[in-house]
């Protein structure tokens, strides 16, 4: 198994520009989430699904959409970019045996610098 | 609100000293704690999970513990090769996890 993995690895946007970082999971798992770290603040949850077709914010969800057509995929897109969106973005895949939080697995991260 | 709070920022042993990190949250229904090990620039690496008082779990030179308000994770006898940065999170009874700050740990040979 590949595990959780995250592509690209570093990434520089203007302001304004968009993309969608990638996150793949083979592990056959219903929730997958995105979260953003930086410094001094921890991991925080951006966006969550728990099953495809479903998905629900986090605690800062605000410039940034998901959406979720297959189990496999939970892609993360930044609509315009800003350099407060500058940080390390990392997903994260579990299972939902109990309908309450599992362990979680982490992928690699994106670094996106924002310029 | 719901939070976990982690002790000390930053921790600096030589080798061989143990000690102890530090995970205290605000109970509202806790369903489980988690430990996990992030080295630089990588994805944080699970370590152990935890879900009632008196639970205890160990892996090579680490143990886990959970009270009813707190966490320890005990390091004994560390060598170089456990600095890292040690995140908790907590589970509050719904599909998120809350995370800590971090504790970023260094082991001096």
């Amino acid at each position: 198994n590949a595990g959780v993995t995250q592509t690209p690895k570093f990434q520089v946007l203007k302001t304004g520009q968009s993309m969608t970082l990638q996150c793949a999971q083979d592990m056959n798992h219903e929730y997958m989430s995105w979260y953003r770290q930086d410094p001094g603040m921890g991991l925080r949850l951006i966006h969550y699904s728990v099953g495809a077709g479903i998905t629900d914010q986090g605690e800062v969800p605000n410039g940034y959409n998901v959406s979720r057509s297959t189990t496999e995929d939970f892609p993360l897109r930044l609509l315009s970019a800003a350099p407060s969106q500058t940080s390390v973005y990392f997903c994260a895949s579990s299972y939902l045996p109990r309908g309450y939080q599992e362990t979680q697995y982490f992928g690699p991260g994106t670094r996106l610098l924002v310029l | 609100e719901d939070q976990v709070t982690q002790s000390p920022e930053a921790l600096r042993l030589q080798e061989g000293e143990s000690s102890s990190l530090n995970c205290s949250y605000t109970v509202s229904g806790l369903r489980g704690l988690f430990w996990y090990r992030q080295d630089p620039g990588k994805g944080p690496e699970f370590l152990f999970t935890l879900y009632s008082a008196g639970e205890e779990k160990e892996k090579e030179r680490l143990k886990a513990t959970l009270t009813k308000k707190e966490s320890f994770l005990h390091i004994t006898a560390p060598k170089p090769e456990d600095s890292a940065t040690y995140l908790c999170a907590v589970s509050f009874g719904n599909e998120k996890l809350t995370f800590g700050t971090g504790t970023r740990l260094t082991i001096i040979p």
